[in-house]
């Protein structure tokens, strides 16, 4: 099951490093989203796009930096990594903007030491 | 995440009965609404949704029901098993362009 592949899975690394993770969506959707998911679970979205074009941006340090290349993949880059960004970093993708067809990616365990 | 407020936050019952997990949104326009099953360290899933043209629907133990007039909708499951067991998430597309979710509430279901 690949629909929405993110890479890689596990990722440990220290404090002030600048870090990348890749998401890929197979599905032929329009909408990607960055989703953070801490130690209690809560699923806080963080970017949204559509169309390769940045539609949701919501109150995220300005270390965290997407970028669409296309309307398949949505990147997440981290500059100067800290302690408190460690939490599970879900990708996902939707039909259009409604929500329709929303699917995750397997997600990413970032642990900053 | 403000939006969707979802309860309780946990919850146990004995395997075989039932389970009852209520959301409510704030945003009338709200049309589409779909529950996430997360299993520990899994992806959350889509297993039911609701559209707001539709007061209930079904499949198999799982059904949701929406109240669009008192802007609340409930997950319920019958004959729990400890498959169940899990996080539950519920969400709400607000302004057509924006699914936001639920707290999330973390099921156990006892043998």
């Amino acid at each position: 099951d690949t629909a929405v592949s993110q890479t890689p899975k596990y990722l440990v690394t220290q404090m002030g490093n600048d870090k990348s993770i890749k998401c890929e969506q197979n599905l032929g959707h329009d909408t990607m989203y960055w989703y953070k998911q801490d130690s209690k679970k809560f699923l806080k979205i963080m970017f949204s796009y559509n169309n390769k074009e940045l539609i949701i941006n919501e109150t995220v340090p300005n270390r965290f930096s997407p970028k669409s290349p296309d309307k398949a993949h949505l990147n997440l880059h981290i500059n100067s990594l800290e302690l408190g960004d460690s939490a599970v970093y879900f990708c996902a993708s939707s039909r259009g903007t409604n929500g329709y067809g929303y699917t995750f990616g397997s997600g990413t365990r970032l642990t900053v030491v | 995440g403000e939006n969707v407020e979802q309860h309780p936050s946990t919850l146990s019952v004995q395997e075989g009965d039932s389970a009852v997990i209520k959301c409510t949104y704030s945003d009338s326009a709200s049309n589409y609404f779909p529950w996430y099953k997360q299993e520990l360290g899994k992806r959350p899933q889509l297993i039911i949704d609701i559209r707001s043209n539709v007061g209930e629907k079904k499949d198999q133990r799982i059904a949701v029901t929406l109240n669009k007039t008192a802007k609340h909708f409930s997950l319920h499951i019958t004959e729990t098993q400890p498959e169940d067991s899990a996080v539950y998430f519920c969400a709400g597309v607000l302004n057509n362009n924006d699914m936001r979710f639920g707290a999330g509430t973390r099921l156990t279901v006892k043998p």
